[in-house]
């Protein structure tokens, strides 16, 4: 596509319920991250993708946080059982090759979770 | 591992006046460093980037910035801002040996008529 494409854009769920996040990167790019952008707390790191596999999850903060990436492409955040604490914007971006390339990383407009 | 401050979390400018946003970073391999904007409602874009040779590099819309190596730094600039460049502006790194960019917790430019 023209853009990384992001759904939901606004998600509101019940604390303990699981919800999946989905990010569709733009065609051609091998690179996707993760990224949580909480109010006042910058853009903290999750999960890179590099192809299916992930090289670099380091960000996860804890068990509850999963991703995958089918294909080469689409990519999932699933986060189970969800507390108040995960209540943020969730920043998909994706670039054409690995950041040691220095490639610029283009991001989605995210998809804003609300855990009540 | 990489890291990125931006110390200076708001700052209001007038407008027309000129406005420095502030980003040192810590390394110990060669860097790439960027600068992405965020509109309000919006995602980040991508506003400017230095990967090597010219130390001063610019964007479309009349910002600058330049990486010091001694310093480490590569702050913003630009000598006249206009009510909408009202954004949060973020600064990051990436490296040739990592997997990840890092970002600074970014700083809010307010621009006041």
């Amino acid at each position: 596509g023209a853009g990384v494409s992001q759904s939901p854009s606004n998600k509101v769920t019940e604390k303990g319920k699981d919800v999946e996040l989905r990010c569709d990167p733009i065609s051609g790019h091998t690179a996707l991250y993760w990224y949580r952008q909480s109010l006042g707390q910058g853009l903290e790191f999750l999960i890179y993708f590099q192809g299916n596999s992930a090289p670099d999850k380091s960000g996860l903060p804890s068990d509850r946080f999963s991703a995958e990436r089918t294909g080469g492409s689409v990519s999932t955040l699933t986060i189970q059982r969800t507390q108040q604490e995960d209540s943020a914007v969730y920043l998909c971006a994706s670039s054409s090759d690995r950041p040691r390339s220095g490639n610029t990383i283009y991001f989605g407009e995210g998809s804003w979770l609300t855990v009540v | 591992a990489q890291s990125v401050t931006q110390l200076d979390s708001q700052v209001p400018v007038f407008e027309e006046a000129p406005v420095e946003l502030r980003c040192n970073y810590s390394s110990s391999v060669s860097v790439y460093l960027f600068w992405y904007v965020q509109y309000p409602n919006q995602g980040l874009q991508l506003l400017l980037k230095y990967l090597s040779g010219s130390t001063l590099v610019e964007s479309i819309n009349g910002f600058e910035a330049e990486f010091n190596k001694s310093q480490t730094s590569f702050h913003l600039r630009k000598p006249s801002v206009h009510i909408s460049d009202t954004a949060e502006y973020f600064c990051a790194v990436s490296s040739n040996t990592g997997n990840q960019f890092y970002f600074g917790t970014g700083t809010s430019l307010t621009v006041i008529p």
